[in-house]
Parts: structure tokens; C-alpha cells; sequence
């Protein structure tokens, strides 16, 4: 299975201020076809998830354009630009390039 | 809107068996390959089986291998998750999910808590 690692796993963060959490698969998330395939939830606070990102960098709709994601083969990792209170959460990466789809441990996000 | 309502969860005995159902709203379900995905409580998240939009196809996470069969009933736009020999460590809330990697559709269930103990 491709394990996810993400960090930090707590992040206090100031409103206003940029915030950027890392993501590193234990293999490479390039497909045969030429698509990276991964991607990003938020999780506020008792809510079931919802997706960010998918395909490193691609925004889902209605997802704020202070949300960002980069990276390639391994390495990846997402940014607010500016922290808003309704950022609030945990944030996980998820691998869906191969089965099982993986997961990340979370980062918690949380206002200083 | 899109809808997805998770039911069939509560308190089961470990070796037990379940039926989770989700039922879906608001999209062309018949064309969606459909998620399971689970939270144990104050954890992060684990996915657990996917199924193909004609049922044909279908993939487990290790640890339900064997032991949890998901399904689906395109005439009643329903998905299912049977859970059989449960365990304590599948404690969780468990969601359905719709989510699609190369297009942007991703909608998710409230959850249904599943809870295993004597």
C-alpha cells in the first residue's frame, strides 16, 4: 500500500497569516496516464469531509482561491494564503493513484 | 442537490454482522462509482472499499478484506456496505462517499456511527 505521510501534524496558525502543510507518498503518485492523482480534504470541526483539491493543483468548485496545491512525483503540499477562522480543521491528503486509496495522517489546523 | 443519507449503524457485538445503506439523491447514480470511507472516533480518516458505477469492479482496504462486501442496487439508488465477523477496532463513523478523481465531483454522506463492543 502507498503510505502518506503529512507534517506537521498541529499547526497554529495566525488569522490573516499563510499556513502550508506537507505531504510525502511512499511512492510515486504519477499514473500511466500521465495524471499525478492527488488530492486534498478539509474536515471542519463535525462536519464530514469535503475535497479541496484533486490532481495536485486542481481547485473543486466553490473552494476558496486562497487554497493552493503543488508538487510532483512525491512531494506535495498545500497553502492558505491567508488564514481565515472558517479555515479551522484538519486537512488530510489522500492518494488515489492506486488500490487501497490511502489517506494521511491529518494536520490540525487551529487558531493561535 | 446532491444527497447522500447514511443508515442500518448502532451497537453491535464483536463477531457480528451489519448492514450499512446509503442512499443517494440529486445525481445520475447509475454512472457514480461509490466510496466507503471510515473515522474512528477522535482519528483521521480510512478508506475502505470503492465500487464501480455497473458493480463490476470492486476494492477493499486491507483490513476489511475478506470481511466487509460492498454492493449496490441501481434501480433504488442505493448503496450498501455488509460488515460481517466485526471487530472492535472497526468502531467508527463510517461515510459513503462519491468521489471522482478525474472530474470535479465529490459529495459526502452526514455519517453513520457503527459501534462494536460487548
Amino acid at each position: 500500500d502507498v503510505v502518506m505521510t503529512q507534517s506537521p501534524l498541529s499547526l497554529p496558525v495566525t488569522l490573516g497569516q499563510p499556513a502550508s502543510i506537507s505531504c510525502r507518498s511512499s511512492q510515486s503518485l504519477v499514473h500511466s496516464d500521465g495524471n499525478t492523482y492527488l488530492n486534498w480534504f478539509q474536515q471542519r470541526p463535525g462536519q464530514s469531509p469535503r475535497r479541496l483539491i484533486s490532481k495536485v493543483s486542481n481547485r473543486d468548485s466553490g473552494v476558496p482561491d486562497r487554497f493552493s496545491g503543488s508538487g510532483s512525483g512525491t512531494d506535495f503540499t498545500l497553502k492558505i494564503s491567508r488564514v481565515e477562522a472558517e479555515d479551522v480543521g484538519v486537512y488530510y491528503c489522500m492518494q488515489g493513484k492506486q488500490w487501497p486509496w490511502t489517506f494521511g495522517q491529518g494536520t490540525k489546523v487551529e487558531i493561535k | 442537490q446532491v444527497q447522500l443519507v447514511e443508515s442500518g449503524g448502532g451497537v453491535i457485538q464483536p463477531g457480528g454482522s451489519l448492514r450499512l445503506s446509503c442512499a443517494a439523491s440529486g445525481f445520475t447514480f447509475s454512472s457514480c462509482g461509490m466510496h466507503w470511507v471510515r473515522q474512528p472516533p477522535g482519528k483521521g480518516l480510512e478508506w475502505v472499499a470503492f465500487i464501480q458505477y455497473d458493480g463490476n469492479d470492486k476494492y477493499y482496504a486491507g483490513s476489511v478484506k475478506g470481511r466487509f462486501t460492498i454492493s449496490r442496487d441501481n434501480s433504488k439508488n442505493t448503496l450498501y456496505l455488509q460488515m460481517n465477523s466485526l471487530r472492535a477496532e472497526d468502531t467508527a463513523v463510517y461515510y459513503c462517499a462519491g468521489i471522482a478523481v478525474s472530474v470535479d465531483f465529490d459529495y459526502w454522506g452526514q455519517g453513520m456511527l457503527v459501534t462494536v463492543s460487548s
